[in-house]
């Protein structure tokens, strides 16, 4: 069975940083192309980014509110991808989801809340 | 980067009704289009992959169509359980965008 678990949540204050960590487990995930998605309070959800894996170049790529700011990157001998979030603004408040694979994404963890307020 | 506009952005609708909710591309994305069911804090669940395929678990009164920039996504005869929030999202291109949700509400 396919579990995404995502870490790391917390308040934080404006110009803060943050990392999240999202831990899978029950399928190959070496070869697995990761994405982040998140969602505003009592908004819609908002694609953040993705990695490919490491035999498809391991590169990654971002939306433009949080690209320059945020990188995900991968531990595949962990099992886990990471969301290391700069230079936090308020509006970066959400649940942040972990989830996979990139182009449809069928499988999703939990979520993680990040809270930006001074 | 391609905008998705979803309509209605929500709808009052009785157990047993046919919930049609479209989705439009500003760009051609072929059939790359996926729809997503969220129900109040919990994470999105992926209910149809390009366009019309129906994931595996998803009960067959859903069904999507379309092509090039318009989509529709189809509840034949609604449940109870689903009443919910409903995405779409493309997955042509990065940044993979979603639509802005249809909120399916008991009338």
């Amino acid at each position: 069975e396919v579990q995404l678990v995502e870490s790391g949540g917390d308040l934080v204050k404006p110009g803060g940083s943050l990392r999240l960590s999202c831990a899978a487990s029950g399928f190959t995930f070496s070869y697995a192309w990761m994405s982040w998605v998140r969602q505003a309070p009592g908004k819609g959800l908002e694609w953040v980014g993705r990695i490919k894996s490491k035999t498809d170049g391991g590169t990654a790529d971002y939306a433009a509110p949080v690209k320059g700011r945020f990188t995900i990157s991968r531990d595949d001998s962990k099992n886990t991808v990471y969301l290391q979030m700069n230079s936090l603004k308020t509006e970066d408040t959400a649940v942040y989801y972990c989830a996979t694979p990139s182009h449809q994404m069928a499988n999703w963890g939990q979520g993680t809340l990040v809270t930006v307020s001074s | 980067d391609i905008q998705m506009t979803q309509s209605p952005s929500s709808l009052s609708a009785s157990v047993g009704d046919r919930v049609t909710i479209t989705c439009r591309a500003s760009q051609s994305i072929s059939t790359y289009l996926n729809w997503y069911q969220q129900k109040p804090g919990k994470a999105p669940n992926l209910l149809i992959y390009a366009t019309s395929s129906l994931q595996s678990g998803v009960p067959s009164r859903f069904s999507g169509s379309g092509s090039v920039t318009d989509f529709t996504l189809t509840i034949s005869s609604l449940q109870p359980e689903d009443f919910a929030s409903y995405y779409c999202q493309q997955g042509y291109n990065t940044p993979f965008t979603f639509g802005g949700g249809t909120k399916v509400e008991v009338k």
